[in-house]
């Protein structure tokens, strides 16, 4: 079946580590997006990419990198210099064009100890 | 900038009533809109995908309708179940390859 897989389901960063979570999709969707998600607040936009090699900033990118060398494959890096990392972390992808919704992974939980 | 609101926040009713979430955005210029469902802890599932053209779209016990010179969509639930409880969310796309703007989510509890 095809879907999106995020891994870890739970992760733990120590203050000043960097960590990436896993994105991966075989809906053979263009687009990928990530999003955070706090207590009580909406889905805030970090980053997508609309095609490989290429990606663009969200609402709320500092402190956030991505990469997008395969189609199949979005890694976010929080970076130490994300001050308020702890929250949970949705990847999405869609098509880039057309009438087609989104499709979410199970999320990652990230906690700094 | 699009907003989107959905009201009530949070509703608990008794299991077996009808119910109407809500869900309102500010530019009624909007490509599509899609409805999810959030379990604790857990991801997104689509639940409906309603076009610009559409009134209405329906999925088992699920109508979501569109009104998109209102800017207002409903999701109507028949017969709800406790299996039923979760936050459900709205998002709009604005354009073929725009990026979705999530509502804030209502938050649902049916009761045994």
């Amino acid at each position: 079946d095809g879907g999106i897989t995020q891994s870890p389901k739970y992760l733990f960063r120590k203050e000043g580590q960097n960590v990436t979570l896993s994105c991966e999709q075989n809906l053979n969707h263009d687009a990928m997006y990530w999003y955070r998600q706090d207590p009580g607040q909406g889905l805030r936009l970090i980053y997508y990419s609309q095609i490989v090699n290429d990606f663009q900033k969200g609402d709320i990118a500092e402190g956030y990198s991505v990469s997008r060398e395969k189609k199949e494959s979005f890694p976010l890096t929080v970076t130490s210099a994300q001050k308020n990392p702890t929250a949970f972390y949705l990847c999405a992808s869609s098509l880039a064009r057309g009438s087609g919704g989104y499709t979410f992974g199970s999320g990652t939980r990230l906690t700094v100890v | 900038k699009q907003e989107v609101t959905q009201i009530p926040a949070a509703l608990s009713v008794p299991e077996g009533e009808n119910l109407v979430l809500n869900c309102s955005f500010t530019d009624s210029a909007i490509y599509n809109l899609q409805w999810f469902r959030q379990d604790p802890g857990k991801g997104l599932t689509s639940l409906l995908l309603i076009q610009s053209s559409q009134r209405e779209q329906t999925s088992g016990r699920l109508n979501a309708s569109l009104d998109k010179s209102s800017g207002r969509s409903t999701l109507y639930i028949a017969a709800s179940q406790p299996g039923d409880s979760a936050t459900y969310l709205c998002a709009v796309k604005k354009s073929s390859g725009d990026k979705l703007t999530f509502g804030t989510g209502t938050r649902l509890a049916v009761r045994p």
